[in-house]
């Protein structure tokens, strides 16, 4: 089940840098999309959402842009801190009935001081 | 500020024994749910449960596996004879209205 697609396992940026996560997905019915944040032996944190009627939300340092048309979502931390170095996942539903959550299996952050 | 909290954060059981896992979720919360992450995969949806029926399970969950609110606080995980491949971190959330669902700590689930 590759529904919701994270490609990059790793990303490494500069303190204070920008840093982009990405994410696609295949099901055009996901009317949600939500990014978490996880660190080691600790349940993944919400950090901001999207409706898929947006393109764009943001949240202090964090942004989540939305292309329906290219299936393609992104996540933007400015300026990244090396307290934000986790693993992301993306995640996403559908509003009908089962909102049950499909996660892409997640990109490792790594802020550098 | 609230979380959803879960025990035990570490359960190691036999082969064909049963487990239960506790979670007692953000308490004005009506949507809860369970997830499951087998080590090196992704996390993976197992049931929801709303209005003290379940709404929605996935594949995985199936009849040796039940939910259960047996108090206005408690949302329990039951595996009725474990397997080795149910080994991974469960993960308990609660959500207010379906949407933006927060996550407990897990509970690591070791079975030999």
């Amino acid at each position: 089940d590759q529904q919701v697609k994270q490609n990059s396992p790793s990303l490494s940026v500069q303190e204070g840098r920008i840093s982009i996560l990405n994410c696609d997905y295949t099901n055009s019915m996901f009317d949600y999309f939500l990014w978490y944040k996880k660190y080691p032996a600790e349940g993944p944190t919400f950090l901001i959402s999207i409706s898929s009627i947006k393109d764009k939300n943001e949240d202090g340092r964090f942004t989540v842009f939305l292309n329906k048309s290219a299936k393609h979502l992104s996540l933007h931390i400015v300026p990244s801190q090396p307290g934000d170095s986790a693993v992301y996942f993306c995640a996403a539903y559908m509003d009908t009935g089962r909102r049950a959550l499909t996660f892409g299996s997640g990109t490792r952050l790594q802020v550098q001081p | 500020e609230p979380e959803v909290t879960q025990t035990p954060s570490h359960q190691v059981t036999q082969m064909g024994q049963e487990v239960i896992l506790r979670c007692v979720p953000i308490s004005n919360h009506l949507y809860f749910y369970w997830y499951r992450q087998i080590l090196g995969q992704k996390v993976e949806f197992l049931v929801s449960f709303y209005n003290n029926e379940i709404s929605e399970k996935s594949e995985i969950f199936d009849d040796q596996f039940s939910v259960e609110r047996p108090d206005g606080s408690n949302f329990t995980l039951k595996i009725r004879s474990t397997k080795l491949e149910d080994s991974a971190m469960y993960f308990c959330a609660s959500s207010e209205n379906g949407r933006g669902q927060y996550f407990g700590p897990g509970t690591r689930l070791t079975v030999t």
